[in-house]
């Protein structure tokens, strides 16, 4: 399709058990971001792609979180022994690459993946 | 945590009638950006704005940056039921991510 892609749509999970959340991106954008936005908050930023390797994991909020993209498309986000915590709706966007520090490129979201810890 | 803060939180005006919003900041931006939300979908980008410029337009939508106080504003004019949702600014710290603020709730009464 030409817009990002989550899925699923909706996840529903009991405490403890793991989760994964699947993104492809718009092709051609090699930069792929994964965010959290918590109910009637902003977004909160978790990671950053460029290509397959993340030089920015600082937003992961505990090391239950893990992700990986592979073939500088798709991307995996996944939760380990989730927690009620966790439930939130997981967003991902992609962007064309910044060929310098101070370029401009906009990002482009998924829908999302609610998630919701039982 | 985040940057940019949203005012008001929640704003309620008549179809026709025109939008303001704004967001305040903390640190030096290499742009500023807003995002739409719609109930239960993703974000959706509206204009950029980079840190050397001051004000720009995009049909309805005139965003201004005063980089001297860390603070833009949105201005929706001649707005329509259609326009109802969530408004979020985003700045870019030179940093790849965005930082984005809580967002302001607009709802355009028909």
């Amino acid at each position: 399709g030409a817009g990002v892609s989550q899925s699923p749509s909706n996840k529903v999970t009991e405490k403890g058990k793991d989760v994964e959340l699947r993104c492809d991106p718009i092709s051609g954008h090699t930069a792929l971001y994964w965010y959290r936005q918590s109910l009637g908050q902003g977004l909160e930023f978790l990671i950053y792609f460029q290509g397959n390797s993340a030089p920015d994991k600082s937003g992961l909020p505990s090391d239950r979180f893990s992700a990986e993209r592979t073939g500088g498309s798709v991307s995996t986000l996944t939760i380990q022994r989730t927690q009620q915590e966790d439930s939130a709706v997981y967003l991902c966007a992609s962007s064309l690459a910044r060929v310098a520090e101070d370029s401009n490129q906009p990002q482009h979201f998924g829908d999302g993946t609610r998630l919701s810890i039982l | 945590s985040q940057q940019g803060e949203e005012d008001p939180q929640a704003l309620s005006i008549q179809e026709g009638e025109n939008a303001t919003m704004n967001c305040s900041y903390k640190t030096s931006i290499n742009n500023l950006q807003w995002y739409r939300q719609n109930s239960g979908r993703g974000l959706v980008h509206l204009i950029l704005i980079r840190s050397n410029e001051r004000e720009k337009h995009s049909g309805r939508l005139r965003v201004t940056l005063d980089t001297s106080k860390k603070s833009s504003s949105l201005l929706i004019t001649a707005s329509r039921a259609a326009d109802t949702a969530s408004y979020f600014c985003a700045t870019d710290a030179y940093d790849y991510k965005l930082s984005f603020g809580a967002g302001t709730t607009v709802t355009v009464r028909a």
